[in-house]
């Protein structure tokens, strides 16, 4: 699976957008860009993922570059509970329940801080 | 629909002892995936099952071992536990919708081995 490079620590005040980047140069043309978050201690929650074409869900929005290189998550308006660390995986798509490779190799994220 | 449970959720051991861990995935899930995450090396992959096969394993050594029963739900055992095996232990279960997979995951066990 293709290595992601995303900043350290990000910071956000409550109620603006928050904007989160995640570089992939290396990503290949069946690589999925899949997004995670962990709050402290707690389970990594999946918050979306997208091949080429942008996404959107009712929690956030993947914005992917048309080379496919770079990717941008963003949380709309970000809330006090966002706070956490934001996790940008690539890997295959699996597809039927008969296929491949279910392995993510996650990095050291992000760690997105929402102030009041 | 109930999400991925996982049982215990903290577990006390000493050195030399061995835990079993258990995992019910979502219903209709086929495939569990079993992860450590620790301070120091992070989120790391320790084996995927499906259909009561093991399918993917991760660099782990042979201490590390599951296995997934009929129904789908899973268990990964550590024998002779070393103080480094405390971690958070987190199980996940895939599905695939309109061929592109997602795995949802469990709350964690906590493993503190003394």
């Amino acid at each position: 699976d293709a290595k992601t490079t995303q900043p350290p620590s990000m910071d956000c005040a409550e109620g603006r957008a928050a904007n989160l980047p995640c570089n992939h140069s290396t990503i290949s043309g069946n690589e999925y860009v899949y997004w995670y978050r962990q709050i402290h201690s707690q389970g990594p929650q999946y918050i979306i993922h997208g091949l080429k074409n942008n996404e959107t869900n009712e929690m956030a929005s993947l914005i992917i570059t048309e080379d496919r290189k770079s990717s941008t998550l963003i949380l709309p308006h970000a809330t006090l509970r966002d706070t956490a660390v934001y996790y940008c995986i690539v890997r295959v798509g699996g597809g039927n329940s008969g296929g491949s490779n279910y392995k993510l190799t996650f990095g050291k994220g992000t760690l997105l801080t929402v102030n009041p | 629909k109930a999400g991925v449970t996982q049982t215990p959720r903290y577990l006390i051991k000493t050195r030399g002892q061995q835990v079993t861990l258990s995992c019910s995935p979502i219903s209709g899930h086929r495939s569990v995936s079993w992860y450590q995450q620790t301070p120091g090396q992070g989120l790391q992959f320790l084996f995927e099952y499906f259909s009561e096969t093991q399918r993917n394993k991760g660099n782990f050594p042979g201490r590390f071992s599951g296995r997934q029963f009929s129904n789908s739900r899973s268990e990964m055992n550590v024998s002779t536990l070393e103080l480094g095996d405390s971690a958070l232990y987190l199980c996940a279960s895939t599905t695939s919708r309109e061929g592109r997979d997602t795995q949802y995951f469990g709350p964690g066990t906590r493993l503190t081995v003394l």
